[in-house]
């Protein structure tokens, strides 16, 4: 089944205490991106990947790091994680952009 | 998002059609789209509208874009139950960032 998986899907961590919420995809899929949702803000674009080896920042990046060694994966690394970074996390991909993106379930993190 | 504005509710009864508007600032926008997420899933992809068309009808859904006023809706014809969810606007820069409004609620009563 085509698809794109996140894990973890809930997090508690406490502030400090670095985190990785790992996203992977099984459609061959050039272009990866993370998302925050946050109450009244909708979804805003973190970080984004179009190909192995190739990332770049979305509007939110700061706090947040990304890698794309292949191109089925695309971890979110959170190195130092603040209260501010609660929210809920989509992983999407795409074939080529963001005109046809398939979202992952999303993650739950709460940081303390 | 500040870029993409959308009313927060909507309250539609079964069989009626619902009509969520949107509002974007950005004219150089080549492509707008409708996501749906449901409780507790992730957001689905709806239609979505190339910058250079008025209107693009899908089933049930109908997408009238106004390039004037930079204004969007999403028509849904004979709502039905299976419609309650959070439908978010959004509109693409370039091939590779996506800027979404807030999310409607629509709320379809019986």
């Amino acid at each position: 089944e085509a698809q794109v998986t996140q894990n973890p899907r809930y997090l508690i961590t406490v502030t400090g205490k670095k985190l990785t919420v790992t996203c992977s995809q099984n459609m061959n899929h050039e272009y990866m991106s993370w998302y925050r949702q946050d109450p009244g803000l909708g979804l805003r674009q973190i970080y984004y990947s179009m190909n192995v080896e190739v990332t770049d920042k979305g509007d939110v990046p700061e706090g947040y790091k990304v890698s794309r060694k292949e191109k089925r994966n695309f971890p979110l690394i959170l190195e130092s994680p603040s209260p501010n970074q609660t929210s809920l996390y989509f992983c999407a991909s795409s074939p080529s952009g963001v005109e046809t993106q398939y979202f992952g379930p999303g993650t739950r993190l709460l940081v303390l | 998002g500040e870029d993409v504005e959308q009313s927060l509710f909507l309250s539609v009864r079964e069989g009626d059609s619902s009509v969520i508007n949107c509002t974007y600032t950005d004219s150089s926008s080549t492509y707008l789209y409708w996501y749906k997420q449901e409780p507790g899933a992730g957001l689905q992809l709806l239609t979505y509208i190339f910058s250079n068309m008025d209107m693009k009808q899908d089933q049930r859904l109908t997408v009238l874009l106004n390039k004037k006023d930079k204004h969007l809706s999403l028509r849904i014809a004979d709502t039905q139950t299976g419609d309650s969810a959070i439908y978010f606007c959004a509109e693409s820069k370039n091939d590779y960032k996506l800027s979404f409004g807030a999310g409607t609620t629509v709320t379809v009563r019986a």
